[in-house]
């Protein structure tokens, strides 16, 4: 079945910097590949997702690249600010639908702090 | 998103008892998912169900159960068999069931054993 392994498990950075973080999955199968970001005691929530169509998607200050060949995708986020301060979750979706295909598999998570 | 309710948001439990978390959308979704999350380890599937009447086990559904008799609901009973049950609870659902559907959570719920 599919594994996402997530990296790092925590990040420090200074406000107004870029924060970079990087997600492998292992089914070449897979199409779809969400992020959500999930303040402390609350429910995660979508920020941005991209689909195995495109390499590039941005939304603001968030992007997100794909990169099929080696199987990995990255949330960039610049200008960082204080809230931006969470646990940042990527997932990836097995491609086709019915079964357990469409199921999202998470990574652990990214702790990302954001010093003022 | 906002129309995912879960019910209670924190709940203890005596060892040996089974205890039911609720879950409840207006979002008409025909897809309904519950996971766990625990420190450090992400989220893990626990039920999913695609349509009102089915539903299929996900990566840890042992000492777990779960019915959807209602399009609307998705309730989750831990039972005694659930060796480690104390965690965070999430309530997801997305439009339909399969491969790139957004899925939405609920708040969640936070079950203790006490």
């Amino acid at each position: 079945g599919e594994n996402v392994e997530q990296h790092p498990s925590t990040l420090s950075v200074q406000e107004g910097d870029s924060a970079v973080i990087k997600c492998t999955y292992s089914d070449s199968a897979s199409n779809y590949f969400p992020w959500y970001k999930q303040e402390l005691g609350k429910r995660p929530q979508l920020i941005i997702d991209i689909r195995s169509n495109v390499g590039e998607k941005k939304d603001q200050r968030i992007a997100v690249t794909l990169n099929k060949t080696a199987k990995h995708f990255s949330l960039h986020i610049t200008e960082t600010q204080p809230e931006d301060s969470a646990v940042y979750f990527c997932a990836a979706s097995m491609g086709g639908n019915g079964g357990s295909q469409g199921n999202l598999i998470f990574g652990k998570g990214t702790k990302l702090s954001v010093k003022p | 998103d906002g129309g995912i309710t879960q019910s209670p948001k924190y709940l203890f439990r005596k060892e040996g008892q089974n205890v039911t978390l609720s879950c409840e959308q207006n979002l008409n979704h025909d897809a309904m998912y519950w996971y766990r999350q625990d420190p450090g380890q992400g989220l893990r599937l626990i039920y999913y169900s695609q349509i009102v009447n089915d539903f299929q086990k996900g990566d840890i559904a042992e000492g777990y159960s779960v019915s959807r008799e209602k399009k609307e609901s998705f309730p989750l009973t831990v039972t005694s068999a659930q060796k480690n049950p104390t965690a965070f609870y999430l309530c997801a659902s997305s439009i339909r069931g399969g491969a790139g559907n957004t899925i939405y959570f609920g708040e969640g719920s936070w079950l203790t054993v006490v």
